[in-house]
């Protein structure tokens, strides 16, 4: 089955770890994104990548770094600078980067920090 | 400052009738739009997008409709099934980047 698959589902951490949210893509797709999202609100961007090797900071990118280095693996790391890391986040991917293609989301990962 | 918005938070429809939810954007360069649905707990999936070279798009049981004189998208959804009970969100594309509005919440009723 192609897709998006995220681990874990669910993930508790003690606040000031470092935590590392998995993304696998089997989609041969160029653009990997990830999104966080909070209770009642939209998806805010906090990286992408639109091909190996290469990525860019969302509108959040404090706190997160990523690292594309197969262009199936997305991995993002929730660092102890993320002031708030409750919450749900999601991977996308789409076949292109120029945001005007639609993008595949994985099922999200919640992390509780505590 | 830019936002892709929704005019209401929660809708609630009678099954069996047609929903609208509606969407507004503020960005005049946006030329491509989306509708994602998000049940709970779950990853958002798909549902429909249209370019701005166009102001109606169908798909199953679902119309999208841009006016873009307005800035304004809505999607409706026909003879609205428990199925649909979830969160809708409207994205458009700002540069490189795709923005998600906060959704709104359709409540089916028996």
């Amino acid at each position: 089955d192609g897709g998006i698959t995220q681990s874990p589902k669910y993930l508790f951490r003690k606040e000031g770890q470092n935590v590392t949210l998995s993304c696998e893509q089997n989609l041969n797709h160029d653009a990997m994104y990830w999104y966080r999202q909070d209770p009642g609100q939209g998806l805010r961007l906090i990286y992408y990548s639109q091909i190996v090797n290469d990525f860019q900071k969302g509108d959040i990118a404090e706190g997160y770094s990523v690292s594309r280095e197969k262009k199936e693996s997305f991995p993002l790391t929730v660092t102890s600078a993320q002031k708030n890391p409750t919450a749900f986040y999601l991977c996308a991917s789409s076949i292109g980067g120029q945001a005007t293609y639609e993008q595949y989301f994985g099922p999200g990962t919640r992390l509780t920090v505590t | 400052g830019e936002s892709v918005g929704l005019h209401l938070p929660t809708l609630s429809v009678q099954e069996g009738d047609n929903s609208i939810i509606n969407c507004a954007y503020s960005n005049s360069a946006s030329d491509y739009f989306i509708w994602y649905k998000q049940e709970s707990g779950k990853g958002p999936q798909f549902i429909i997008d249209i370019r701005s070279n166009m102001d109606k798009r169908q798909g199953q049981r679902v119309t999208v409709l841009l006016n873009k004189t307005v800035k304004h998208l809505s999607l409706q959804i026909a003879a609205t099934q428990p199925g649909d009970s979830a969160v809708y969100f409207c994205a458009s594309n700002r540069d490189d980047k795709i923005i998600f509005g906060k959704g709104t919440r359709l409540h089916i009723l028996p």
